[in-house]
C-alpha cells in the first residue's frame, strides 16, 4: 500500500520562478517528513526535513510546509535554478520506526 | 569523502546466479538500511541494522535475500538464485541514533540487471 503519494510525476518551471512540489500521506502515525533529491545514476541526497510539531521549515532556497490536518506537505524552491532539475522524493517515518516510506517522485525540469 | 559507499556500482548477472553487494556506511553511523528502487518508483525498504543486529526485515525480502552487518560496520546483501524480477537499484543508507528523527544518507546504489 502506498502510504506516501506524489501525484504529479513531473513539473516544468522557468529559471528564477518558484517550484512547488506536493506530497500527500495516508498514515496519521507519520511524524517526521523528509525531501530527497536524486540525479540519474546517483543515490538520493537529503534536502530538508520537518517534524510534525512544526508547520514550516526553511533552509536557504528550500521551504517545506506541513498541513497535518490535510495530511499534506509541500516543498517550495525559490528561485529555481537549472541545477535543481532532478527527481524529488517525499518520504516519511513514524517515531521509533525509522524505515522510510517514499513517494514515487516528481521530476522537476528547470527551463532557462 | 566520508559518505556512504557501495560496491559494485553495476552488476549484470544471469538468472539463477548468486550476487553479493557491499555497503560501507558513514563511519560514526550506527544504523544501516537497505532499500530497493525500481523504475518510476520511490525506494522501498528491505531491512535495517542497528549496530550488528538486524532489527527488521520487509516482507519484500524473500528467503533468497540475506543481509549481514558483522561487527556493526560494513554490510553485505546477498541474493541467491537471482530472478529477472530482482533487477533494480539497491540502495544503502546510514544514520546515527537521535532522540527524535533519523535522517538517512544514501549511497550511490548498485544497479542489478538479471538477464
Amino acid at each position: 500500500d502506498q502510504q506516501v503519494k506524489q501525484n504529479s510525476p513531473s513539473l516544468s518551471v522557468q529559471e528564477g520562478r518558484i517550484s512547488i512540489l506536493n506530497c500527500d500521506y495516508t498514515n496519521s502515525m507519520f511524524d517526521y517528513f523528509l525531501w530527497y533529491k536524486k540525479y540519474p545514476a546517483e543515490g538520493p541526497t537529503f534536502l530538508i526535513s520537518i517534524s510534525s510539531i512544526k508547520d514550516k521549515n526553511e533552509d536557504g532556497r528550500f521551504t517545506v510546509f506541513l498541513n497535518k490536518s490535510a495530511k499534506h506537505l509541500s516543498l517550495h524552491i525559490v528561485p529555481s535554478q537549472p541545477g535543481d532539475s532532478a527527481v524529488y522524493f517525499c518520504a516519511a517515518h513514524r517515531s521509533n520506526d525509522y524505515k522510510l516510506s517514499f513517494g514515487a517522485g516528481t521530476t522537476v525540469t528547470v527551463r532557462a | 569523502d566520508t559518505g556512504v559507499s557501495q560496491d559494485p556500482r553495476h552488476k549484470i548477472t544471469k538468472r539463477g546466479q548468486n550476487v553479493t553487494f557491499r555497503c560501507d556506511p558513514i563511519s560514526e553511523h550506527n544504523r544501516l538500511y537497505w532499500y530497493r528502487q525500481t523504475l518510476g518508483q520511490g525506494p522501498e525498504f528491505l531491512t535495517y541494522f542497528q549496530n550488528e543486529a538486524q532489527l527488521e526485515k520487509s516482507r519484500l525480502l524473500s528467503d533468497r535475500f540475506s543481509a549481514e552487518r558483522p561487527k556493526g560496520s560494513f554490510s553485505t546483501l546477498e541474493i541467491q538464485r537471482t530472478e529477472q524480477g530482482d533487477s533494480a537499484m539497491y540502495l544503502c543508507a546510514s544514520s546515527s541514533t537521535s532522540w527524535d528523527t533519523d535522517t538517512q544518507y544514501f549511497g550511490p546504489g548498485t544497479r542489478l540487471t538479471v538477464l
